[in-house]
Order: structure tokens, then C-alpha cells, then sequence
């Protein structure tokens, strides 16, 4: 079966500084994706990035980038130099397998950016 | 460009009342639709999802039901309503190519009191 765990459940951090999400997952499948949403107070889910289980390549897009590690089986999520805009629940996410197109959920880590 | 609606976005219904929330898909065709259901808190449980028209795969057991009548529109039902199905419904719609993001509408706030 698959699971997702983020163990923080509130982050809160003042303007400018840097937060990094955990994000563990759990799945017997080889191939499988990786995705990271952001809610804000809107409620509508904003899909971020996504990485692929063959690509451990770290990336950087804007203020945001992401660490895959296969071995401990974490993909964490960082954003550099928080805004205010910032703030929201960010959930972690699961597509395992090539022929299984349902996503697993975390539970959510709500991130608040104080000015 | 793709774009996805549900309606409507907020709703208060009885315990025991009727409930039918839903969802439309637009430029593209024969997408993969799904209905999850965020309680209070909580994160984001997958109802039920569609791969084609009259096709519904359920995973919860519950008293909700789904349909799928045309080709993008998903329907998200109930024929009395617990207390317990208070929460956000969101709808997804799977994006093209084989990675497999879902993009997600704008959500639907049910109360049930």
C-alpha cells in the first residue's frame, strides 16, 4: 500500500526567512511520481512541481526547489525567502506506479508567514 | 487551454437531505476525473474516479455515490446526507502525458447540519 507521512503539521517562520517541508513516502512500485500543492485560504488546490522516482536530479524553480532522496525515501520542499503570499497548506503526494493514475494525499503542513 | 468548474461552492443541507455537487471539464476530452473529500484538518481522501463515461470506480465505502453521464461531467451524489459528509469536495481532472498531476477545481464546502 501506499502512504504519504508529512510529520509537521505548522510551520510558522517570519518574512524572508527559508522553510523546508518533509515529506516521506511509502511504496513497493519502482516507477512511481512525486507531487507537491500548495493551498492557500481559497481552498482550490495549486498543483507545484512534480519529479518522476528515475530522476533523483534536484531542482530549482524560482524560490522553490526540491530534494529527493531514493535511499530514505523523502522528497522534501523548500522555499527560499518566504512571503507572506506564501502562506498556506502544502501537501505532499503519491502516483504509484506507470498504470495507476490515483493519487495519495499527506496529511498537510500548514505554513504561516508572518511580515 | 483546460479548465474545470464545480458548483456550487458552498452548500448547507439537513441531515437526511439529498445532495448533488457538480463538476466540467473543459478543452480536452475523455480525461481521468476524481472527487476527493478534505475533512476539517485533514488531508485529502480519494471517493471515487473516472476513467470514461458511465465508468465510476469507488474507494471508500459510504453513502456517497458518482456518476459520470457525459464525457466531462462528474457528478457527486447523495440520497440522505450524515452529519459526517460535512467537508470540502474538490474535483480533479488528470492532465495529459503519463506523470500523471491532477489539476483540481475550485471546491465545494458542504455543511451538514
Amino acid at each position: 500500500a501506499q502512504k504519504v507521512t508529512q510529520a509537521q503539521t505548522e510551520i510558522s517562520v517570519v518574512e524572508k526567512e527559508d522553510v523546508t517541508l518533509d515529506c516521506v513516502y511509502e511504496t513497493r512500485d519502482t516507477t512511481y511520481y512525486l507531487f507537491w500543492y500548495k493551498q492557500p485560504p481559497s481552498g482550490e488546490l495549486v498543483f507545484l512541481i512534480r519529479r518522476n522516482s528515475f530522476d533523483e536530479q534536484n531542482e530549482i524553480s524560482g524560490r522553490y526547489s526540491w530534494n529527493f532522496q531514493k535511499s530514505t525515501s523523502s522528497f522534501n520542499f523548500t522555499i527560499t525567502a518566504s512571503q507572506v503570499v506564501d502562506s498556506a497548506v502544502y501537501f505532499c503526494a503519491l502516483r504509484p506506479g506507470p498504470n495507476d493514475y490515483k493519487l495519495s494525499f499527506g496529511a498537510g503542513t500548514t505554513v504561516t508567514v508572518r511580515a | 487551454s483546460q479548465t474545470i468548474h464545480q458548483w456550487p461552492a458552498t452548500l448547507v443541507q439537513p441531515v437526511g437531505s439529498p445532495l448533488s455537487l457538480e463538476c466540467t471539464v473543459e478543452g480536452t476530452s475523455n480525461p481521468n476525473l476524481y472527487w476527493y473529500r478534505q475533512a476539517a484538518g485533514r488531508g485529502l481522501q480519494l471517493l471515487f474516479y473516472s476513467v470514461g463515461i458511465g465508468q465510476i470506480s469507488s474507494e471508500v465505502p459510504q453513502n456517497l455515490s458518482a456518476s459520470r453521464p457525459q464525457d466531462r461531467q462528474f457528478i457527486l451524489s447523495s440520497k440522505k446526507l450524515l452529519l459526517s459528509d460535512s467537508g470540502f469536495y474538490l474535483c480533479a481532472w488528470k492532465g495529459t502525458g503519463d506523470t500523471g498531476e491532477l489539476f483540481f477545481g475550485e471546491g465545494s464546502r458542504l455543511t451538514v447540519l
